[in-house]
């Protein structure tokens, strides 16, 4: 069965730093792109970052370029979120995903399956 | 940055209506719009893929249609089962957007 985790989330105060892991399993973990998103408590999905198969390539949202980074370890099957100066609008579940299909083609880029989700809450 | 914009933002709906979903999308991105349900506290699940490919389990009464800038998702029969959220997702850039998702009520 396909499976991923996400662990680390959890209370820090404004201008701190979290690390969340997902750990996958079930599949080839190091032939897929994967992401990070995330939703704001009674607000909509939104797509944090994405990291290629090799960690080659790496795209974030606007809103978290340089304090977040995404990074993975193939050897143990598992993305991570390095969250950096957190702001209270950070608060929110995040979500890892796996990312299908074939970059370069139109099928390419849809978020199947999901995790369960993390939360993170930036307050005082 | 591509903006998605969904309507409507909610509706009521009865078991057995047909139900469409839209989704605009600020500049064309061809056929790379995904769409997604939600429901409280659960994580996403993906229902079609490229615009109009039904994802593996989700039932027929799905379907999705569009390309360039405009696309649709419709329920043909609204079931019990299909009260949610629904968000579309586009992967055309290499940042993605979601639309700010549709809600789904009983009416």
């Amino acid at each position: 069965e396909v499976q991923l985790v996400e662990s680390g989330g959890g209370l820090v105060q404004p201008g701190g730093s979290l690390r969340l892991s997902c750990a996958a399993s079930g599949f080839t973990f190091s032939s897929y792109w994967m992401s990070w998103v995330r939703q704001a408590p009674g607000k909509g999905l939104e797509w944090v970052a994405n990291i290629k198969q090799d960690g080659s390539e790496k795209y974030y949202v606007d809103s978290v370029k340089g304090r977040f980074t995404i990074s993975r370890d193939n050897a143990k099957n598992s993305l991570y979120l390095q969250m950096n100066s957190l702001r209270a609008e950070d608060t929110a579940v995040y979500y890892c995903a796996r990312v299908g299909g074939t970059t370069g083609t139109t099928d390419w880029g849809w978020f199947d399956p999901w995790g369960q989700g993390t939360l993170v809450t930036v307050s005082s | 940055d591509i903006q998605m914009t969904q309507s409507p933002s909610s509706l009521s709906a009865s078991v057995g209506d047909r139900v469409t979903i839209t989704c605009r999308a600020s500049q064309s991105i061809s056929s790379y719009l995904n769409w997604y349900q939600q429901k409280p506290g659960k994580a996403p699940k993906l229902l079609i893929y490229t615009a109009s490919n039904l994802h593996s389990g989700v039932p027929s009464r799905f379907s999705g249609s569009g390309y360039g800038t405009g696309f649709t998702l419709t329920i043909s029969s609204l079931q019990p089962d299909d009260f949610a959220t629904y968000y579309c997702q586009q992967s055309y850039s290499s940042l993605w957007t979601f639309g700010q998702g549709t809600k789904v009520e009983i009416k």
